[in-house]
């Protein structure tokens, strides 16, 4: 049972590129979320998902894109990078309340 | 809007000494409340939570209550060690909508010295 898998782990983009963050989870949960850390803040809600085929925005969307075709995986897609989207990436997954998190995507968009 | 307010870090402390972290939140409605725990280099893992007023939860020697009184989930340990180290975030369930969305604060980090 692995839990909340990332990849990758680190990655520097261009401006202007785009790329995906892969986010697997083996643990048959429903919902799903895409967070965003910023040096010496809180995590940001990007996108959540209650269910294969339903995504929704959450605080912080522009300059993102989610899809959800199964259970377990929950991709976040950057189409056109931006210097503003450096920051670590964070997906988790969720029963009822309590989140589980995987070990994140550190971006650095130059 | 609901929101959490946590104190300023870093706390440093020396080990066996006494730990607190100041948590207070504003929500609407009655949410339940988490701390969560960061080491470094890692995703954040749950440390303890409570879903209602004068819950107290617990786990490795960490204790916290939720007090609806004073809109509070103070974080406390009565003996730190090095290893308890980390970056410690609080936060609670915004159940507005279809799912529980968690709302967290900035963090503190801890630093416990031998």
């Amino acid at each position: 049972n692995a839990g909340v898998t990332q990849t990758p782990k680190f990655r520097i983009l261009k401006i202007g590129q785009s790329m995906t963050l892969q986010c697997t989870q083996d643990m048959n949960h429903n919902y799903m979320y895409w967070y965003r850390q910023d040096p010496g803040m809180g995590l940001k809600l990007i996108y959540y998902s209650v269910g294969a085929g339903i995504t929704d925005k959450g605080e912080v969307p522009n300059g993102y894109n989610v899809s959800r075709s199964t259970t377990e995986d929950f991709p976040l897609r950057l189409e056109l990078a931006a210097p503003s989207q450096t920051s670590v990436y964070f997906c988790a997954s969720s029963l009822y309340n309590e989140q589980y998190f995987g070990p994140g995507t550190r971006l650095t968009v130059t | 809007g609901n929101s959490v307010t946590q104190m300023e870090g870093p706390v440093t402390l020396s080990e066996e000494a006494f730990l607190t972290i100041n948590c207070t939140y504003t929500a609407t409605g009655y949410p339940s409340l988490f701390w969560y725990v960061q080491y470094p280099g890692e995703g954040l893992q749950l440390l303890l939570k409570a879903t209602k007023a004068d819950d107290k939860g617990s786990n490795k020697g960490f204790e916290a209550t939720y007090r609806k009184e004073t809109t509070s989930f103070h974080l406390e340990k009565g003996s730190v060690q090095v290893s308890d180290s980390a970056v410690y975030f609080c936060a609670l369930s915004d159940s507005t909508g279809d799912t529980d969305k968690l709302i967290f604060g900035t963090g503190t980090r801890l630093q416990v010295f031998p």
